[in-house]
């Protein structure tokens, strides 16, 4: 009964330094999703997956890069943080992208920049 | 553009009163309107959505909201809170179509004084 599942739930880095942040779903979902969230913001989209093996750009991009190798799963990926990224990153899933289908949110990774 | 406003960022209510988060929408025509609710420390759990028919649904933990097309507004209704509430509320929307995108309001956080 995962549903979806972030690792990890809590980094500190160093600017300048690259981590992985690694999202599971076992519900055979197509859609995917990468979302920051800051205060006063809401959630805000990164990146999303429409199927293995495809990504696409949402509303905040810069600075991440994304993947899709396998279903279960869609990396985030910060090449060289930055104090700006400091948040926290929450992962979701759903089972299309047709507008009535519920997204399901992971517990979030919190990461600090410093 | 889309947008999603919540005019409230911060409420406070006293345990057993009722309730009310607003939220207003930008849309041209009738989106998808979900509500999520954030716990702290945990990711967001749907709280109940509205696709069409009925105006008023009904979600989980006793909350209700009701779509009024007229104001654009999609408002959260629980007729008596329990301290067990106190969260961040989110109200989102699906723009029509296959994007599986959402459009966050910024949020609005619930204190429950006992």
């Amino acid at each position: 009964n995962a549903g979806v599942t972030q690792t990890p739930k809590f980094r500190v880095l160093k600017t300048g330094q690259s981590m992985t942040l690694l999202c599971a779903q076992d519900m055979n979902h197509e859609y995917m999703y990468w979302y920051r969230q800051d205060p006063g913001m809401g959630l805000r989209l990164i990146h999303y997956s429409v199927g293995e093996g495809t990504t696409a750009k949402g509303e905040v991009p810069d600075g991440y890069n994304v993947s899709r190798l396998k279903k279960q799963n869609f990396l985030l990926g910060l090449e060289s943080a930055a104090p700006s990224q400091t948040s926290v990153y929450f992962c979701a899933s759903s089972r299309t992208g047709t507008g009535n289908q519920p997204q399901h949110f992971g517990d979030g990774t919190r990461l600090s920049i410093l | 553009a889309q947008s999603v406003t919540q005019p409230d960022i911060h409420i406070t209510v006293s345990e057993g009163a009722s309730l009310e988060l607003r939220c207003n929408y930008s849309y041209g025509a009738t989106p998808y309107l979900f509500w999520y609710v954030q716990s702290p420390g945990q990711g967001l759990q749907l709280l109940l959505k509205y696709f069409s028919g009925d105006t008023l649904v009904q979600g989980i933990k006793g909350f209700e909201a009701e779509f009024k097309r007229s104001q654009s507004s999609f408002n959260l209704r629980k007729p008596s809170v329990h301290w067990s509430d106190a969260a961040e509320y989110f109200c989102a929307v699906a723009p029509s179509g296959n994007t599986g995108k959402l459009i966050f309001g910024q949020g609005t956080t619930l204190q429950v004084k006992p």
